[in-house]
């Protein structure tokens, strides 16, 4: 089976950081997915780790230790819009298992 | 435009109807996926088909059947035998690892 854990809320000010980890247990992994969801809407991709180490893409960064079963997912310079639930998901033999997401509150 | 479509957006039916939701790509992806999102939940696999006329249960398929006559449609129905249908559902294709998600239909049972 699988089992991926992800802190249920984080709240950050405008224009901080924020580091949301991900551990996973998973009976065969080909890789790992990080996803953003605004309220009622589809969940949009953000980043894709299958070896390890830090992968950039602008503000979002996201990290990849597969030996640990662990990943994280940096947001930088937080902005107001950047307020959502990120989703961790791993691949698996052609399958996809979510985590419960992590809500994302920014504050001025 | 290329993209998934899931309609309606909303949708209510009365206890013990089945129902069916739709989902079109025209991304000419192979692989599509169904999801259950629950409040405070991650997104669960109901069924998933990588190819036409092949599908598989996910890992809540009870209560719900899909079929995949077409490479653009694969339609979920949702019968009278899911105890809890009222959900956030979710589409998805890929072509490789990376699946695309459409809109969602939000079902809600009276």
């Amino acid at each position: 089976g699988q089992n991926i854990d992800q802190p249920t809320e984080m709240t950050a000010t405008e224009g901080a950081i924020v580091q949301i980890n991900c551990t996973y247990q998973t009976s065969g992994f080909n890789g790992l997915f990080w996803y953003q969801q605004h309220a009622g809407e589809a969940p949009t991709f953000l980043s894709y780790n299958v070896l390890d180490g830090l992968e950039e893409k602008g503000r979002f960064s996201s990290f990849l230790s597969r030996s640990k079963g662990y990943s994280y997912l940096l947001l930088k310079e937080l902005q107001m819009k950047d307020s959502a639930s990120y989703l961790c998901a791993v691949l698996s033999f052609y399958k996809l298992s979510f985590g419960a997401g992590t809500t994302v509150t920014v504050r001025a | 435009d290329g993209g998934i479509t899931q309609s309606p957006k909303y949708l209510f039916r009365k206890e013990g109807q089945n129902v069916t939701l739709s989902c079109e790509q025209n991304l000419n992806h192979d692989a599509m996926y169904w999801y259950r999102q629950d409040p405070g939940q991650g997104l669960r696999l109901i069924y998933y088909s990588q190819i036409v006329n092949d599908f598989q249960k996910g890992d809540i398929a009870e209560g719900y059947s899909v079929s995949r006559e077409k490479k653009e449609s694969f339609p979920l129905t949702v019968t009278s035998a899911q105890k809890n249908p009222t959900a956030f559902y979710l589409c998805a294709s890929s072509i490789s690892d990376e699946q695309f998600f459409g809109p969602g239909t939000r079902l809600t049972v009276l």
